[in-house]
Protein backbone atom coordinates (compact mmCIF):
# COMPACT_ATOMS: atom_id res chain seq x y z
CA UNK A 1 0.00 0.00 0.00
CA UNK A 2 1.36 3.50 -0.83
CA UNK A 3 1.42 6.55 2.09
CA UNK A 4 2.89 7.64 4.39
CA UNK A 5 3.99 6.46 7.39
CA UNK A 6 4.92 7.97 10.72
CA UNK A 7 6.90 6.53 13.50
CA UNK A 8 6.30 6.13 16.42
CA UNK A 9 2.87 6.90 17.50
CA UNK A 10 2.83 7.72 20.86
CA UNK A 11 6.31 9.40 21.78
CA UNK A 12 7.63 10.87 25.40
CA UNK A 13 10.32 12.39 26.09
CA UNK A 14 12.06 13.78 29.25
CA UNK A 15 12.92 17.93 29.61
CA UNK A 16 16.29 18.26 28.40
CA UNK A 17 16.58 15.79 26.10
CA UNK A 18 16.03 15.99 21.73
CA UNK A 19 13.81 13.41 20.07
CA UNK A 20 13.34 12.37 16.45
CA UNK A 21 10.19 12.00 15.20
CA UNK A 22 10.35 9.56 11.75
CA UNK A 23 8.47 10.05 8.59
CA UNK A 24 8.88 7.56 5.10
CA UNK A 25 6.67 7.91 2.11
CA UNK A 26 6.18 5.30 -0.62
CA UNK A 27 4.40 7.91 -2.65
CA UNK A 28 7.22 9.04 -4.46
CA UNK A 29 6.51 12.52 -4.14
CA UNK A 30 9.13 15.06 -4.22
CA UNK A 31 7.50 17.67 -1.54
CA UNK A 32 7.38 16.76 2.18
CA UNK A 33 6.10 18.89 5.10
CA UNK A 34 5.91 18.81 9.08
CA UNK A 35 2.92 20.59 10.57
CA UNK A 36 2.44 20.78 14.32
CA UNK A 37 -0.97 20.75 15.61
CA UNK A 38 -2.88 22.19 19.24
CA UNK A 39 -6.12 22.03 20.42
CA UNK A 40 -8.18 24.85 19.09
CA UNK A 41 -5.34 26.57 16.83
CA UNK A 42 -5.20 24.25 13.44
CA UNK A 43 -2.17 22.81 11.87
CA UNK A 44 0.97 25.24 11.74
CA UNK A 45 3.84 24.32 9.29
CA UNK A 46 7.60 23.57 11.18
CA UNK A 47 9.61 23.17 8.22
CA UNK A 48 9.10 21.91 4.34
CA UNK A 49 11.44 20.19 1.77
CA UNK A 50 10.46 20.45 -2.11
CA UNK A 51 13.19 18.46 -3.04
CA UNK A 52 16.47 15.90 -1.99
CA UNK A 53 19.29 18.13 0.19
CA UNK A 54 17.12 21.15 0.30
CA UNK A 55 14.23 22.36 3.07
CA UNK A 56 12.81 25.51 4.31
CA UNK A 57 11.70 27.37 7.85
CA UNK A 58 7.93 27.29 8.07
CA UNK A 59 6.10 29.25 10.39
CA UNK A 60 6.65 28.16 13.83
CA UNK A 61 10.46 26.66 12.92
CA UNK A 62 12.50 27.57 16.32
CA UNK A 63 13.68 24.62 18.55
CA UNK A 64 12.90 21.52 15.57
CA UNK A 65 15.69 20.77 12.99
CA UNK A 66 14.87 18.17 9.84
CA UNK A 67 17.19 16.40 7.58
CA UNK A 68 16.24 15.57 3.47
CA UNK A 69 18.76 13.24 2.56
CA UNK A 70 16.73 11.01 1.16
CA UNK A 71 13.51 11.68 -1.19
CA UNK A 72 11.45 9.31 0.71
CA UNK A 73 12.67 10.11 4.20
CA UNK A 74 12.02 13.82 6.03
CA UNK A 75 12.62 13.27 10.03
CA UNK A 76 12.08 15.46 12.06
CA UNK A 77 14.11 16.84 15.61
CA UNK A 78 12.59 18.10 18.30
CA UNK A 79 15.15 19.43 20.36
CA UNK A 80 15.72 20.73 24.00
CA UNK A 81 15.64 24.42 22.41
CA UNK A 82 11.66 23.89 21.93
CA UNK A 83 10.03 24.90 24.94
CA UNK A 84 6.58 23.73 24.41
CA UNK A 85 7.11 20.51 22.49
CA UNK A 86 4.25 18.61 24.10
CA UNK A 87 1.48 18.61 20.66
CA UNK A 88 0.75 15.84 17.98
CA UNK A 89 2.90 15.69 14.94
CA UNK A 90 1.73 15.46 11.79
CA UNK A 91 3.70 14.73 8.52
CA UNK A 92 2.45 15.33 5.02
CA UNK A 93 3.74 14.78 0.91
CA UNK A 94 2.63 15.94 -2.23
CA UNK A 95 3.78 16.07 -5.84
CA UNK A 96 4.38 20.03 -5.90
CA UNK A 97 3.23 22.90 -4.72
CA UNK A 98 -0.16 24.71 -3.29
CA UNK A 99 -1.46 23.28 -6.36
CA UNK A 100 -1.13 19.67 -5.57
CA UNK A 101 -3.19 17.11 -3.00
CA UNK A 102 -0.84 17.27 0.43
CA UNK A 103 -1.20 13.73 1.73
CA UNK A 104 -0.82 12.60 5.90
CA UNK A 105 0.74 10.44 7.93
CA UNK A 106 -1.08 9.16 11.16
CA UNK A 107 0.51 11.76 13.21
CA UNK A 108 3.00 11.17 16.13
CA UNK A 109 1.93 12.52 19.72
CA UNK A 110 4.45 13.48 21.82
CA UNK A 111 4.25 14.49 25.50
CA UNK A 112 7.15 15.86 27.95
CA UNK A 113 7.69 13.94 30.94
CA UNK B 1 -6.07 39.17 13.19
CA UNK B 2 -5.44 34.93 11.53
CA UNK B 3 -5.02 34.42 7.71
CA UNK B 4 -7.72 31.82 7.72
CA UNK B 5 -10.78 32.10 10.22
CA UNK B 6 -12.40 29.16 11.07
CA UNK B 7 -15.38 28.89 13.79
CA UNK B 8 -13.79 25.35 15.99
CA UNK B 9 -17.65 24.68 17.30
CA UNK B 10 -18.77 21.96 18.34
CA UNK B 11 -21.34 21.64 16.13
CA UNK B 12 -24.10 18.80 16.78
CA UNK B 13 -27.17 17.98 14.42
CA UNK B 14 -29.09 15.04 13.94
CA UNK B 15 -28.62 12.33 11.51
CA UNK B 16 -29.82 13.42 7.98
CA UNK B 17 -29.53 17.04 8.76
CA UNK B 18 -27.02 19.09 6.48
CA UNK B 19 -24.15 20.05 7.85
CA UNK B 20 -22.86 24.07 6.35
CA UNK B 21 -19.38 24.68 7.35
CA UNK B 22 -17.71 27.56 6.39
CA UNK B 23 -14.10 29.62 6.60
CA UNK B 24 -12.76 33.52 5.95
CA UNK B 25 -9.71 34.36 5.09
CA UNK B 26 -7.66 37.96 4.61
CA UNK B 27 -4.74 37.05 1.59
CA UNK B 28 -6.33 37.66 -1.76
CA UNK B 29 -3.64 35.77 -3.30
CA UNK B 30 -5.44 32.42 -1.87
CA UNK B 31 -5.95 30.20 -5.35
CA UNK B 32 -6.39 26.57 -3.79
CA UNK B 33 -8.92 25.86 -1.59
CA UNK B 34 -9.33 22.52 0.51
CA UNK B 35 -11.38 20.52 2.70
CA UNK B 36 -10.10 17.96 4.97
CA UNK B 37 -11.66 15.33 7.44
CA UNK B 38 -9.98 14.68 10.23
CA UNK B 39 -11.01 11.79 13.01
CA UNK B 40 -9.79 11.48 16.16
CA UNK B 41 -5.94 10.79 16.71
CA UNK B 42 -5.47 10.38 13.29
CA UNK B 43 -4.05 12.18 10.26
CA UNK B 44 -6.10 14.59 8.48
CA UNK B 45 -7.28 13.44 5.16
CA UNK B 46 -8.54 15.19 1.50
CA UNK B 47 -12.52 15.71 1.77
CA UNK B 48 -12.46 18.54 -1.56
CA UNK B 49 -9.94 20.04 -3.32
CA UNK B 50 -11.28 23.50 -5.66
CA UNK B 51 -9.34 26.06 -7.68
CA UNK B 52 -10.40 29.69 -7.46
CA UNK B 53 -13.90 30.56 -7.47
CA UNK B 54 -16.86 28.03 -8.23
CA UNK B 55 -18.77 25.27 -6.84
CA UNK B 56 -17.71 21.65 -6.73
CA UNK B 57 -19.81 18.68 -5.68
CA UNK B 58 -18.79 15.06 -4.88
CA UNK B 59 -21.64 12.71 -3.40
CA UNK B 60 -23.08 14.20 -0.27
CA UNK B 61 -20.25 16.98 0.19
CA UNK B 62 -20.79 20.52 -1.82
CA UNK B 63 -17.56 23.26 -1.63
CA UNK B 64 -18.63 26.62 -2.75
CA UNK B 65 -15.63 29.24 -3.29
CA UNK B 66 -16.55 33.16 -3.21
CA UNK B 67 -13.40 35.23 -3.89
CA UNK B 68 -15.11 38.33 -3.93
CA UNK B 69 -15.95 37.49 -0.05
CA UNK B 70 -12.63 35.76 1.30
CA UNK B 71 -15.38 32.99 2.08
CA UNK B 72 -15.52 29.38 1.26
CA UNK B 73 -18.11 27.09 2.59
CA UNK B 74 -18.56 22.94 3.01
CA UNK B 75 -21.86 21.04 2.99
CA UNK B 76 -22.48 17.80 3.70
CA UNK B 77 -25.99 16.78 2.67
CA UNK B 78 -28.11 13.48 4.81
CA UNK B 79 -25.26 13.26 7.41
CA UNK B 80 -24.60 10.01 9.10
CA UNK B 81 -22.55 9.53 12.20
CA UNK B 82 -19.83 8.31 10.30
CA UNK B 83 -19.17 12.54 9.56
CA UNK B 84 -18.19 12.66 12.81
CA UNK B 85 -15.08 14.23 13.07
CA UNK B 86 -13.05 17.75 12.80
CA UNK B 87 -13.28 19.34 9.11
CA UNK B 88 -10.54 21.84 8.42
CA UNK B 89 -10.13 24.44 5.81
CA UNK B 90 -7.20 24.82 4.14
CA UNK B 91 -5.64 27.07 1.47
CA UNK B 92 -2.65 28.08 -0.40
CA UNK B 93 -1.21 30.59 -2.73
CA UNK B 94 0.46 27.94 -5.05
CA UNK B 95 3.25 27.98 -3.26
CA UNK B 96 4.52 25.21 -0.64
CA UNK B 97 3.02 26.61 2.23
CA UNK B 98 -0.74 25.47 3.40
CA UNK B 99 -2.67 27.90 5.65
CA UNK B 100 -5.01 26.03 7.99
CA UNK B 101 -7.99 27.01 9.80
CA UNK B 102 -8.66 25.81 13.05
CA UNK B 103 -11.04 23.33 12.38
CA UNK B 104 -14.87 22.56 13.40
CA UNK B 105 -15.90 19.53 15.80
CA UNK B 106 -18.90 18.07 14.29
CA UNK B 107 -21.35 15.56 15.89
CA UNK B 108 -23.85 14.11 14.25
CA UNK B 109 -26.43 12.18 16.38
CA UNK B 110 -28.18 8.84 15.78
Amino acid sequence: DGGITQSPKYLFRKEGQNVTLSCEQNLNHDAMYWYRQDPGQGLRLIYYSQIVNDFQKGDIAEGYSVSREKKESFPLTVTSAQKNPTAFYLCASSTGGGNTEAFFGQGTRLTVV
Amino acid sequence: QKEVEQDPGPLSVPEGAIVSLNCTYSNSAFQYFMWYRQYSRKGPELLMYTYSSGNKEDGRFTAQVDKSSKYISLFIRDSQPSDSATYLCAMSENDYKLSFGAGTTVTVRA
